[in-house]
């Protein structure tokens, strides 16, 4: 079985702040990984994915992630936020193997203040 | 435009009550998933289909069923509904090959 694990569940921070929010999973074989955001009254959205190659992925709005495989790391970061990055953040793995689900993680609140 | 649509947005309805949410892609996609999601909390998977006429459990214990008849359509029924069963329901879908979910707004659902 696969799970997910979101360290941070709130977090807060001030505007042009750094940001990284933590994502642990398990599943022993070849994975998909992505962060999803849900902005307040939207529904999730992808903010960025890894299949395979370069282990550092560029997603949208500035987001990157950062895939480390030995530690079964899937970090996500933004070198300085803004309020309107405020959000849910869902991290989520999905196994290689087509039988696998989407399966989340717990979500990170995290509020901007202007 | 390819999307996933679900409606109702938002539902109210009494207890004992028996509804259908509806769930519907364009996209072509083998994959359909249920998940539930309280406010502020984690995405629960209650129901997945591989495809038409495939239907699973997922990790959360729910008594609704779903069907899949064809591709595109996915609903959820509750046969009578109850207070526990207010929360947001959210559909999605994704291709066979486990690339990105693509999410319907959701449907919010109060049971009173």
């Amino acid at each position: 079985a696969q799970s997910v694990s979101q360290h941070n569940h709130h977090v807060i921070l001030s505007e042009a702040a750094s940001l990284e929010l933590g994502c642990n999973y398990s599943y022993g074989g070849t994975v998909n990984l992505f962060w999803y955001v849900q902005y307040p009254g939207q529904h999730l959205q992808l903010l960025l994915k890894y299949f395979s190659g370069d282990p550092l992925v560029k997603g949208i709005k500035g987001f990157e992630a950062e895939f480390i495989k030995s530690k079964f790391s899937f970090n996500l970061r933004k070198p300085s936020v803004q309020w309107s990055d405020t959000a849910e953040y869902f991290c989520a793995v999905n196994g290689f193997n087509a039988g696998n689900m989407l399966t989340f993680g717990g979500g990170t609140r995290l509020m901007v203040k202007p | 435009e390819a999307d996933i649509y679900q409606t109702p947005r938002y539902l109210v309805i009494g207890t004992g009550k028996k509804i259908t949410l509806e769930c519907s892609q364009t996209m072509g996609h083998d994959k359909m998933y249920w998940y539930q999601q309280d406010p502020g909390m984690e995405l629960h998977l209650i129901h997945y289909s591989y495809g038409v006429n495939s239907t699973e459990k997922g990790d959360l214990s729910s008594e609704s069923t779903v069907s899949r008849i064809r591709t595109e359509h996915f609903p959820l029924t509750l046969e009578s509904a109850r207070p526990s069963h207010t929360s947001q329901y959210l559909c999605a879908s994704s291709t066979k090959m486990n690339t990105e979910a693509f999410f319907g707004q959701g449907t919010r659902l109060t049971v009173v």
